[in-house]
């Protein structure tokens, strides 16, 4: 069974510049979820899709931070402007929907550094 | 509030020690409970899960965790520490698929 994966595994940008990573689940994985690691720290969730429906994005920061799951499937996460402080490793992960406390699996990740 | 703390942020073990990483939850009733490990420029791989039941759980890479309710904890043992278990370990609790983690402890092994 493949993994989830994710693309790309390292970016580099400016400043107020922007980004776009992709996730793609685990195949029949209904749950979909963003997190932001920062060096030294555990992952924190940005943003939580039940197939393409938002269950959770009460950490996302929304004036720069978008992200979609158009067909339930894969995903897109957005940084429009960055800033320095986003910097940090994206993770995704995916859980099926029939895993009683909804064990999550995880991508390898995009490292994302600002200058 | 929900919250999860690894009091070791750094740990050191020559290889064939035994090995034990602290794992402490504040939730308001029993979470789901997990352990990640995760390596340098890798994601979190999952070692064990604890739901109900058994309260010493085994999982993989020869790693078991015991839930002590009382004392609210789950800490992650190994017998025998091997040099490629260095890594960065990741104590984690949820409840209904929302995960908390801790903020890690990181696992050197001296040869």
């Amino acid at each position: 069974e493949a993994g989830v994966a994710q693309s790309p595994r390292y970016k580099i940008i400016e400043k107020r510049q922007s980004v776009a990573f992709w996730c793609n689940p685990i195949s029949g994985h209904a749950t979909l979820y963003w997190y932001q690691q920062i060096l030294g720290q555990g992952p924190k969730l940005l943003i939580q899709f039940q197939n393409n429906g938002v269950v959770d994005d009460s950490q996302l920061p929304k004036d720069r931070f978008s992200a979609e799951r158009l067909k339930g499937v894969d995903s897109t996460l957005k940084i429009q402007p960055a800033k320095l402080e986003d910097s940090a490793v994206y993770l995704c992960a995916s859980s099926p929907s029939n895993d009683r406390g909804g064990t999550q699996y995880f991508g390898p990740g995009t490292r994302l550094l600002v200058l | 509030a929900q919250s999860v703390t690894q009091p070791d942020i750094h740990i050191t073990v020559s290889e064939g020690a035994s090995l034990e990483l602290r794992c402490n939850y504040s939730y308001g009733a029993t979470p789901y409970l997990f352990w990640y490990v995760q390596s340098p420029g890798q994601g979190l791989q999952l070692l064990l899960k604890y739901f109900s039941g058994d309260t010493l759980v085994q999982g993989i890479k020869g790693f078991e965790a015991e839930f002590k309710r009382s004392q609210s904890s789950f800490n992650l043992r190994k017998p025998s520490v091997h040099w490629s278990d260095a890594a960065e370990y990741f104590c984690a609790a949820g409840t209904a698929s929302k995960l908390t983690f801790g903020t890690g402890t990181r696992l050197q092994v001296t040869l």
